[in-house]
């Protein structure tokens, strides 16, 4: 399968800083990238569409100025999450399409635990 | 009511046990169905992707539709350790909308020794 790359695999950091995590696609370009963020027990939460040279979408409920999505490239998305408080702490997974054939199938990064102290 | 309900378990078997695992959906738009094996701290794997009615088998897999009863299954033969995770269930109405997968809860898996 189609490997997502995602850094760092887990980060501390104090309230009040900002952390960025970075989402690769290695072996395929993906011009669109997705973010999700996952609490204990709890599924997937979609949080916003990462689009290759234009704005993010961003799922209702989501702060786009709390978590800032930027595309610089076909393989590459970056969430940062701004001014960071403990509740922001949870796991961010990040996932990118690959097209071949009828379907679209969906990979995902190997996740990012975030704690805030 | 949920789109998709999963019961979370968590499911304890023996090794060398058949697992079946379910989710349930209320749409009916839903055509594209996937499972996904989600170790502890990791991101999902894509296990299994079924489109339509039927059944699918990968190895040790196989995923099961049903969409007149809006029903999925991952059946998982000869359950090894390495199986101890959790599965999520997921759906989509159309391909290219990979973004709105609707999950389920996940269940969550230990295959003891």
């Amino acid at each position: 399968g189609a490997v997502v790359s995602q850094h760092p695999s887990w980060v501390i950091c104090k309230s009040g800083t900002s952390v960025k995590i970075e989402c690769r696609s290695l072996d395929f370009q993906a011009t669109t990238m997705f973010w999700y963020r996952q609490f204990p027990k709890q599924s997937l939460m979609l949080m916003a569409t990462s689009n290759e040279g234009s704005k993010a979408t961003y799922e209702q409920g989501v702060e786009k100025d709390k978590f800032l999505i930027n595309h610089a490239s076909l393989t590459l998305s970056t969430l940062t999450v701004t001014s960071a408080h403990p509740e922001d702490s949870s796991f961010y997974i990040c996932s990118a399409p690959l097209v071949g054939g009828p379907n679209e199938k969906l990979f995902f990064g190997s996740g990012t635990q975030l704690s805030v102290l | 009511q949920k789109e998709v309900e999963q019961d979370p378990g968590p499911l304890s078997v023996p090794e060398g046990a058949i697992v079946s695992l379910n989710c349930t959906y209320s749409n009916s738009a839903f055509q594209y169905f996937m499972w996904y094996r989600q170790y502890s701290r990791k991101g999902p794997e894509l296990l299994m992707y079924t489109y339509s009615s039927g059944n699918k088998e990968d190895g040790r897999f196989t995923a099961q539709v049903d969409k007149s009863s809006k029903y999925i299954s991952l059946f998982i033969r000869d359950s090894q350790p390495s199986d101890s995770a959790t599965y999520l269930c997921a759906m989509s109405a159309r391909t290219g909308t990979a973004s709105k997968l609707t999950f389920g809860t996940g269940t969550r898996l230990q295959v003891t020794l």
